[in-house]
């Protein structure tokens, strides 16, 4: 079966780094999304890695491995409002997206 | 005006009840998708539609049906739900469905069947 995994819960402090972990078992594979999701709101996509290697975007940069299986997401130091759920998803080989259940990140003061 | 809009937010339902969901996009994207998120579980893809044309039905039970008038609007009829329907349902839209576009998602409506 197709399958993601990902920690369900982790706790940074403001100002810190913290590193996001998914990995994955899928049928085929044609890029791997993050999202992240306050309580309450949707879904907004933050990265998309199909090639291996790192992407960065500001605060966050998202990196992938494909023969591992593997990816990761890495958020600079961190602010309150980071405070949120990261949902990882690859798109399969029928351009279907197979979730994570998500990651609760908390960031303390 | 945000991208995807989605009536109601919050829905109480008995189980003998007929209800709609809506979705609306603004974003002039050609695909559709509903969603069930359940806590501490994985996203269920629902239905999808690419073009008007329902591409996706994941073994949905008939007591959901989706209707998708024009590219721009959905909607998700509710009849005879159980209390395990209780969920967030998310609407989302992409430019195109088979492809690697990102979804853009609704707020959602939290249902409770009673």
């Amino acid at each position: 079966g197709q399958n993601i995994d990902q920690p369900t819960e982790m706790t940074a402090t403001e100002g810190a780094i913290v590193q996001i972990n998914c990995t994955y078992q899928t049928s085929g594979f044609n890029g791997l999304f993050w999202y992240q999701q306050h309580a309450g709101e949707a879904p907004t996509f933050l990265s998309y890695n199909v090639l291996d290697g790192l992407e960065e975007k500001g605060r966050f940069s998202s990196f992938l491995s494909r023969s591992k299986g593997y990816s990761y997401l890495l958020l600079k130091e961190l602010q309150m409002k980071d405070s949120a759920s990261y949902l990882c998803a690859v798109l399969d080989s029928n351009y279907q997206l197979i979730w994570g259940a998500g990651t609760k990140l908390i960031i303390k003061p | 005006e945000t991208g995807v809009t989605q009536t109601p937010r919050h829905l109480v339902m008995g189980m003998t009840n007929k209800k709609s969901l809506k979705c609306e996009q603004h974003l002039g994207h050609n695909a559709m998708y509903w969603y069930k998120q359940s806590a501490k579980k994985p996203l269920e893809l629902m239905f999808v539609y690419n073009f008007k044309e329902q591409t996706e039905n994941n073994s949905v039970p008939s007591r959901f049906s989706p209707e998708c008038p024009n590219s721009s609007h959905l909607f998700l009829h509710l009849h005879t739900l159980q209390p395990e329907d209780s969920a967030l349902y998310l609407c989302a839209s992409s430019q195109e469905a088979g492809a690697s576009y990102e979804q853009y998602f609704g707020p959602g409506t939290r249902l409770t069947v009673t």
